[in-house]
């Protein structure tokens, strides 16, 4: 169980068009999801907290114009890079919080998606 | 200014030996802790977790180690496995709720058959 699909794995966009990310909760309800970003060789760095039906939370230095968050049912999160430019191209991981075997809650994380902005 | 560090960006390991991986953290505040295992094009999936409460948590192969003085917890796989070959990363939170996770930059572990 608890099994998080992104869609898709990977993209490549012309500089200055819009690029949108689905993060999927397939056997269980997430009222939290999160999205990370990881660049070659560092570490995954949290750009914000989404929470079904209100706004997402973004961490510091995150643009909130240009990554669009939305989460709009208990299953289904959605990062939109908008005006996507070289320098947008990293690797994207969403993450959805869900109950582990013995009870705790923990980040079930989906397989990334790689994007590359030309 | 990195709060998780893992200074050990790679580690080999031979099959049945135990497998040591580090991190260490400078904020005081963080009070939960995880380990996540990834594998190349995969999602972080997560392996055992300890509460500041405890200095030692338990889970099959897996041990993990929590020194709250010297901010340094570790992670003890034993027997290691080649099947244990990814990157592994610690993370930290203020809280046991998953929260806010900050990780760590990754250590790459090989199981040598």
């Amino acid at each position: 169980g608890a099994v998080v699909s992104q869609h898709p794995s990977w993209v490549i966009c012309k500089s200055g068009t819009s690029v949108k990310i689905e993060c999927r909760s397939l056997d269980f309800q997430a009222t939290t999801m999160f999205w990370y970003r990881q660049f070659p060789k560092q570490s995954l760095m949290l750009m914000a907290t989404s929470n079904e039906g209100s706004k997402a939370t973004y961490e510091q230095g995150v643009e909130k114009d240009k990554f669009l968050i939305n989460h709009a049912s208990l299953t289904l999160s959605t990062l939109t890079v908008t005006s996507a430019h070289p320098e947008d191209s990293s690797f994207y991981i969403c993450s959805a919080l869900g109950l582990a075997e013995r009870g705790q809650e923990t980040q079930y994380f989906g397989p990334g998606t790689r994007l590359l902005v030309l | 200014d990195q709060q998780v560090k893992q200074n050990s960006p790679s580690l080999s390991v031979q099959e049945g030996r135990i497998s040591i991986l580090n991190c260490d953290y400078t904020n005081s505040m963080f009070d939960y802790f995880l380990w996540y295992k990834k594998y190349p094009a995969e999602g972080p999936t997560f392996l055992i977790s300890i509460s500041s409460i405890k200095d030692k948590n338990e889970d099959g192969r897996f041990t993990v180690f929590l020194n709250k003085s010297a901010k340094h917890l570790s992670l003890h796989i034993v027997p290691s496995q080649p099947g244990d070959s990814a990157v592994y990363f610690c993370a930290a939170s203020v809280g046991a709720g998953s929260y806010q996770l900050t990780f760590g930059k990754g250590t790459k572990l090989s199981v040598i058959p």
